[in-house]
């Protein structure tokens, strides 16, 4: 089982929609969890942090579930520029590695 | 700020020579530096971290003296693909952070490495 899971899509919405994206981590020991951006042959770029009470930054949500071992990411109000592979990345405390999922690829549809 | 630069962004080699990629850290002192490898439509993997003036820890798997890491100050570290084949095709990527336990990762642009 990889350590870090998420559906691969592709997801093709269209502009103006909300869309959500699901990942699951496998070690317990995960303590910090993050979303990137990352853009066609480009870096990763840090999108938000995911806090324990969930979090908000414009039109993007993020949620926690330490229970189920589940992070969420959802998109409102898509627009053109948010067409992208959304990577769910975890780290387990003490240690600096990032533990990177395969990413969502987004795109979203005029 | 937090800014990482990587040179080269892209090269093209032929089989059997060696090929270095430069990382550096522009405005700030990068305690840690990590090199991940990632293949097309496949995540990022961690390959080794490397810290200043010490040898780097490599990642299962990978092998330490195909990929010589050198981490010589606290704004550079090399990555040299040694004997390369077409099997070590790949975007290769660095990040740098300013401390230990959690301190954002600044990724540099990446080099992508076709080996003919």
């Amino acid at each position: 089982r990889k350590e870090v899971e998420q559906d691969p899509g592709p997801f093709n919405v269209p502009e103006g929609a909300t869309v959500a994206f699901n990942c699951t981590y496998s070690n317990s020991a995960s303590q910090s969890f993050f979303w990137y951006r990352q853009d066609c042959r480009k870096e990763p770029k840090l999108l938000m942090s995911v806090y324990s009470s969930g979090n908000e930054d414009g039109r993007f949500t993020a949620q926690l579930n330490r229970a189920s071992q589940y992070i969420s990411l959802l998109i409102r109000d898509s627009k053109l520029s948010d067409s992208a592979t959304y990577l769910c990345v975890v780290q387990i405390f003490g240690n600096e590695k990032l533990t990177f999922g395969t990413g969502t690829r987004l795109t979203i549809i005029p | 700020g937090a800014v990482v630069s990587q040179h080269p962004s892209w090269v093209i080699c032929k089989s059997g020579t060696s090929v270095k990629i430069e990382c550096r850290s522009l405005d700030f002192q990068a305690t840690t530096m990590f090199w991940y490898r990632q293949f097309p439509k496949q995540s990022l993997m961690l390959m080794a971290t490397s810290n200043e003036g010490s040898k780097a820890t490599y990642e299962q798997g990978v092998e330490k003296d195909k990929f010589l890491i050198n981490h010589a100050s606290l704004t550079l570290s090399t990555l040299t693909v040694t004997s390369a084949h077409p099997e070590d095709s790949s975007f290769y990527i660095c990040s740098a952070t300013t401390g230990t336990g959690f301190y954002e990762q600044y990724f540099g642009p990446g080099t992508r490495l076709t080996v003919t």
